[in-house]
Formats: C-alpha cells, structure tokens, sequence
C-alpha cells in the first residue's frame, strides 16, 4: 500500500459526460501528480500541483481540468468524455522535488 | 529537456537467467532516476532510486540500477528471474531544477518482461 489513495476505482460513463476523480496523497506530502495511460500512449503526465498551486503542466486537454484543495487532496475534471478518454488514471503524490513518487492504484474510466 | 528512452519494448528470459533492461536519459541538470514497476492492474510500484549518491543502487526484490553518467544510462538488472518478476517496468527521469517544488516526472515507454519457466 503506497498511502495514496483513489476514487472510484471503476467508473463506467457515456460520451459527452463529465466526471471526477479524486486523490488522496500520502501524509506529509505537498506534491500531486495526475498521470493518464493508455494502450496507445502508454504513461502520460497530465499536470502536477504542489501546496495548492499548478507546478508543471504535460499533455492535459482543455476538456480536462484539476485542483489541489487546502487539505492537500487533489480532483481531476474530465468533461465532454470522448471513447478516446477511457484509460486508467494515476495520481501520486511526493514530499518534494527530486523525490520519488508515490501511485495510487488507479481509476478506471471507461466511457461508453 | 529531459527525456528517457527505454531500449527493449519487450524482454523474455527464462526462470534462474540475469534480467537487463535498459535505459538512457538525456538531461540538463542533474537528474534523479527511478525504475518503477507495474504488474497487471496494479499501480507503479517504485523499485529503486538514483539521487546524486552512490551510483550503484540497490532496490527491492534483488533488483539494482548502475548510473553511468559517461554513457547517459541507468540500466536495471537481476542476477536471475522469478516469475513473479513478470510485469511493465518503468525508467523515469525527474527535472533536477529547484523551483519550489517543481518536479515532473519523465516516463520511459516501458518494457514488458516475460520470465518462462
């Protein structure tokens, strides 16, 4: 168990809808990190916040959208779902820069 | 900017034989490297960490990583396979700046190791 925890684990969902996954990062740390991966794209960084505010942005799509709340836990916005957005979610969380990351098991979002 | 390319899409060796799966990273900065590893629906699983220290690194389950700064690699080996070591692995490379925080991640594509009995 890496401390990081998501939900849901599963989520089933129709094209053009929108929804939210959440993550809880380990105690202690300030970092979030939202990864997509597919079979085709394979690990994708998506965006990264740290104490609340967006560090580093990668590949994310304006469809897409994220937040780091007060209490450190993160939510990703996925809305106007396409077929092609079905993929598993990561996020992980680290202490501090130069430090390794910790994942979640994942949210499976498969849109239909 | 930093990348990681990870040589072998795919690798197979045999139960008891060595394990090598390699990786080069190209950084402007002193990098820190990981090797993750993935099994089937699961999430990565970090197996060892290269952070500026000894260049040799030892991880979990028998695993240990060389950085070779002269040849830009950080290569991942096992003196011999379990079965239980059949899963993705992952090469990852961090942006060595400081910058309050920042620290992103650079994956490599991956490597897909079988271990046949």
């Amino acid at each position: 168990d890496s401390g990081v925890t998501q939900t849901p684990k599963h989520l089933i969902t129709a094209t053009g809808q929108r929804v939210t996954l959440r993550c809880s990062p380990r105690s202690g740390d300030l970092s979030v990190y939202w990864y997509q991966q597919s079979l085709d794209q394979g690990l994708q960084f998506l965006i990264q916040y740290y104490n609340g505010e967006e560090r580093a942005k990668g590949n994310i799509l304006e469809r897409f959208s994220a937040q780091q709340f007060p209490d450190l836990h993160s939510e990703l916005n996925l809305s106007s779902l396409e077929l092609g957005d079905s993929a598993l979610y990561f996020c992980a969380s680290s202490v501090e820069m130069n430090t390794e990351a910790f994942f979640g098991q994942g949210t499976r979002l498969t849109v239909v | 900017a930093q990348s990681v390319t990870q040589l072998d899409s795919h690798v197979s060796v045999s139960e008891g034989t060595p394990v090598l799966l390699r990786c080069n990273y190209s950084s402007s900065y002193s990098p820190s490297l990981f090797w993750y590893v993935q099994h089937p629906n699961k999430g990565l699983q970090l197996l060892l960490k290269y952070t500026s220290a000894a260049t040799l690194v030892k991880g979990i389950n028998g695993f240990e990583a060389e950085f070779k700064k002269s040849e830009t690699s950080f290569h991942l080996t096992k003196p011999s396979a379990h079965m239980s070591d059949a899963a993705e692995y992952f090469c990852v490379v961090s942006d060595g700046r400081f910058s309050g925080g920042y620290n992103k991640l650079i994956f490599g594509a991956g490597t897909r190791l079988a271990v046949h009995p």
